[in-house]
Order: C-alpha cells, then structure tokens, then sequence
C-alpha cells in the first residue's frame, strides 16, 4: 500500500514552466512504477509517461516528448513532473498514481495547474 | 496509439437497476483492461484490471468481462454512490497507455 500527496495548486503564465511533485510514503519506493495523468476542465484521463526510480529513466507519451520531464529523488521518496512551454490547454489536473504491470493502483489528490495571462 | 472507444457516453439508469458499460479497443489488447471509477473533484478509483479481477475493496456488484477488442463493465444493482463516470485503460501497447473518453452513470 502507498500513499501519494501531491502538491498544491498553481497559476502560471503562458511560456513559462511548471514542476508538481507527489511524495510516496507507506511502502518500497524505488521499485514501484510511478505514472502521471491529467485531466483537463470537463475532459477525459490522459496518459502523459512514467518512471521507476531504481531505474531513473522515464518513458514518455509521444505527444509529450521534449516538453515534460519526469524525474524521482529516492532519499524523499518523491517523484516531480515539470511541464515547460506552458500554453492555455495545459490548463488541467495532473494525478501522479502508483502502477502496478500497467493500471493505477493508488493515485495522488490532483494538482490544479492552470495557464492564464 | 491504440484507441479506446466507450459506450454510451452517458448511461440513465434507475437505483437498483443494472448498468452494462462498453469498451473497444482499435486492436487487440489481450486482457490487459482496466477500468477506473471517478466522481466529481476525486481522483480516479481502480475498479478492475485484468479485464476481469476486481480490485482490494471493489463490490462484489462490479464486475468485467471480454478480452481482445470488447469489454464490458457490469453493475448489477446500482446504489446511489455508484453514480459517476467510468474509464476504460489499456495497458498492453505502450507507449503510451490509453484511456477511453468515458461513460457518464447518471440518475434516470
């Protein structure tokens, strides 16, 4: 069982970047799969990439390669996606979410993020 | 990218009654299927995975069936704290994992 507490809300501008983090307590950091999502106002679940910290390597959706990094610091058992370049449609909620072969077994509370001049 | 497709997009169903939702995969997915559970400003809730094999806590009253292309998530007698939107996942072609776009369970 792990329990994942994202950080809080935040407003950004266009053209800048934004880092969310989801801290993991409860059980084995390293060896877990740690995925982030997000869900734009009133839109569906979108799968953006994932990590596992032992390996430090992330592997990203297509759409968001180069412009989001996923990154994990095992002495906090924490795990950080940053977005750059924001733009208005990156306005959304981003989960992070333990995974087990795959799915989302647990997920974080959600870190507003929204996009606005 | 392998494209999920959900039917209906929106469900009206009578407390009690059962739901019967629909999942299509674009290709095959083998029986790597999840579906998740998510109500208004809550994070997702895993219901299923394995297409079929209820998670820790998931009512005996959900279940899923189907492998391949077509899944179906079954409520057999819906309360009133099932009403919500269900997602489908695949996660046997990655990158990346896929959703479908949602099936809205709403209070006929």
């Amino acid at each position: 069982q792990v329990q994942l507490v994202q950080s809080g809300a935040e407003v950004k501008k266009p053209g800048s970047s934004v880092k969310v983090s989801c801290k993991a307590s409860g059980d084995t950091f390293s060896s877990h799969t740690f995925s982030w999502v997000r869900q734009a106002p009133g839109q569906g679940l979108e799968w953006m990439g994932r990590i596992i910290p032992i390996f430090a390597t992330a592997n990203y959706a297509q759409k968001f390669l180069g412009r989001v990094t996923i990154t994990a610091d095992e002495s906090t058992t924490t795990v950080y996606m940053e977005v750059s370049s924001l733009r208005s449609e990156d306005t959304a909620v981003y989960f992070c979410a333990r995974d087990v072969g795959g799915y989302s077994y647990e997920w974080g509370q959600g870190t507003l993020v929204t996009v606005s001049s | 990218e392998i494209v999920m497709t959900q039917s209906p997009a929106t469900l009206s169903v009578s407390p009690g009654e059962r739901a019967t939702l629909s999942c299509r995969a674009s290709q095959s997915v083998s029986s790597n299927l999840a579906w998740y559970q998510q109500k208004p400003g809550q994070a997702p809730r895993l219901l299923i995975y394995g297409a079929s094999t209820r998670a820790t806590g998931t009512p005996a009253r959900f279940s899923g069936s189907g492998s391949g292309t077509e899944f179906t998530l079954t409520i057999s007698s819906l309360q009133s704290e099932d009403f919500a939107v269900y997602y489908c996942q695949q996660y046997n072609n990655w990158p990346p994992w896929t959703f479908g776009q949602g099936t809205k369970v709403e209070i006929k």
